[in-house]
């Protein structure tokens, strides 16, 4: 398996622009996360799927960000506007569930200019 | 709200030295992971420890749970640079939904030749 895959690996864009982070899981783990990390606030879970469903979108932190997981294949991750202070590093991981360990994808570095 | 306290934050030592990190929480969790990420990538998964007072080695890193299950320990023998990275523990509540790791911020390990 060729682990989880995200895409794009770094993106700059403008304030206010539309920005789409892409993620493939692995084959057969049915928990899928999302998380954003900062040096001043660690890794954060922003939400996760359960079998394609969102489970807890509490770290979610407004409204211009959403998630969808339309398969057990690929899940989206949107911020739409963005701003300047969404720059950081977004990770996707999958999961067996039940607390097994996470496999985590390279990440993508964004840059909101 | 479950925290995670990892320590030091940052740890600077020469190539040969012991050193341990600590991993601290005044909630139980049902099991504790280690990761360890390099720059540029995601954590990747070091070992699960899942009964309290439970040792596991990996090679010149050992990973202790403590008895309470409320904290862990790392410690590494005889350091080498390919050990800097960043080491992040993250606690598990199988009794809450299903899979969802609480991250500390990590420390930040630097092994100098």
């Amino acid at each position: 398996d060729a682990g989880v895959i995200q895409s794009p690996r770094h993106e700059v864009t403008e304030m206010g622009q539309e920005v789409t982070l892409r993620c493939k899981p692995i084959s057969g783990h049915n928990s899928l996360f999302w998380y954003r990390q900062t040096m001043m606030r660690g890794l954060e879970l922003l939400i996760y799927f359960n079998n394609n469903v969102p489970i807890d979108d509490s770290g979610m932190p407004e409204d211009r960000f959403s998630a969808k997981m339309p398969n057990a294949s690929f899940s989206t991750l949107k911020i739409q506007p963005s701003e300047p202070r969404d720059s950081a590093v977004y990770f996707c991981a999958s999961s067996s569930g039940g607390g097994y360990g996470y496999t985590f994808g390279s990440g993508t570095r964004l840059t909101v200019v | 709200t479950q925290l995670l306290e990892q320590s030091p934050q940052f740890l600077s030592i020469q190539e040969g030295e012991n050193l341990t990190v600590y991993c601290n929480s005044s909630s139980v969790f049902s099991s504790l992971q280690w990761y360890r990420q390099e720059p540029g990538e995601g954590p990747v998964l070091l070992v699960t420890v899942v009964t309290g007072g439970e040792v596991k080695k990996l090679k010149r890193l050992t990973f202790q749970f403590g008895d309470a299950r409320k904290d862990s320990s790392l410690h590494i023998t005889a350091a080498q640079p390919g050990d800097t990275g960043l080491y992040l523990c993250a606690g598990s509540n199988y009794g809450g939904s299903q899979g969802n790791l609480i991250f500390g911020k990590g420390t930040k390990l630097s092994v100098k030749p």
